[in-house]
């Protein structure tokens, strides 16, 4: 089974600072990646997929990049409403998979 | 706009059944692919099942194969999942999800409901 993996566990940044998140696949998934954002309490977010592709409705400081193994999400300037749970997911290989999360916290 | 429903969680002792629904509007239900996804408490989120458009594909994760079943009755706008001989295991807030594609399902998943907890306990 593919496996992914996140780094870092948990990033503590400040309002305002970009934020750069990393998710490694075990093997290749193409563009077939996507990024989540979860909230305490909430449902996941659908933020981008495709590896790149920003979906309905999230603001341009949200960006994803990467191909084959390696993706990367940035935040460019992180808001208060921006920290949270980010997950990455692929449908490159079955079974469809999720990584285990970044924490995004306050610093 | 888009709203997804779900229904049906509750405590269950292993090895029972248990029957979620998640109930669709804001869109064409019939033209999407849906989901199931799952998260135990404090962890990571499991992809479950799916359901294509028409009903005529459904897949599974391994973990459920043989114990879940998944439908959905495009008159209602209503997706179930039926979970039985249920471990310990299971237990999960479970959501369902609306595939990001038309169709046949393209495995991201654009539209959450809030989530049902299932909790598998003696």
């Amino acid at each position: 089974e593919l496996v992914l993996t996140q780094s870092p566990a948990t990033l503590s940044l400040s309002p305002g600072e970009r934020a750069t998140l990393s998710c490694r696949a075990s093997q290749s998934v193409s563009t077939s990646l996507a990024w989540y954002q979860q909230k305490p309490g909430q449902a996941p977010r659908l933020l981008i997929y495709d590896a790149s592709a920003r979906a309905t409705g999230i603001p341009p400081n949200f960006s994803g990049s990467g191909s084959g193994t390696d993706f990367t999400l940035t935040i460019s300037s992180l808001g208060p409403e921006d920290f949270a749970v980010y997950y990455c997911q692929q449908r490159g290989n079955w079974p469809f998979t999720f990584g285990p999360g970044t924490k995004v916290d306050i610093k | 706009q888009v709203q997804l429903v779900e229904s049906g969680g509750g405590v269950v002792q292993p090895g029972r059944s248990l029957r979620l629904a998640c109930e669709a509007s804001g869109f064409t239900f019939s033209s999407y692919g849906m989901h199931w996804v799952r998260q135990a408490p404090g962890k990571g989120l499991e992809w479950v099942a799916v359901i294509w458009d028409d009903g005529t594909n459904k897949y599974f994760v391994d973990s459920v194969k043989g114990r879940f079943t998944i439908s959905r009755d495009n008159s209602k706008n209503t997706l179930y999942l039926q979970m039985n001989s249920l471990r310990v295991e299971d237990s999960a807030v479970y959501f369902c999800a609306r595939d990001r594609s038309k169709g046949a399902a393209g495995y991201y998943f654009e539209y959450w409901g809030q989530g049902t907890l299932v909790t598998v306990s003696s």
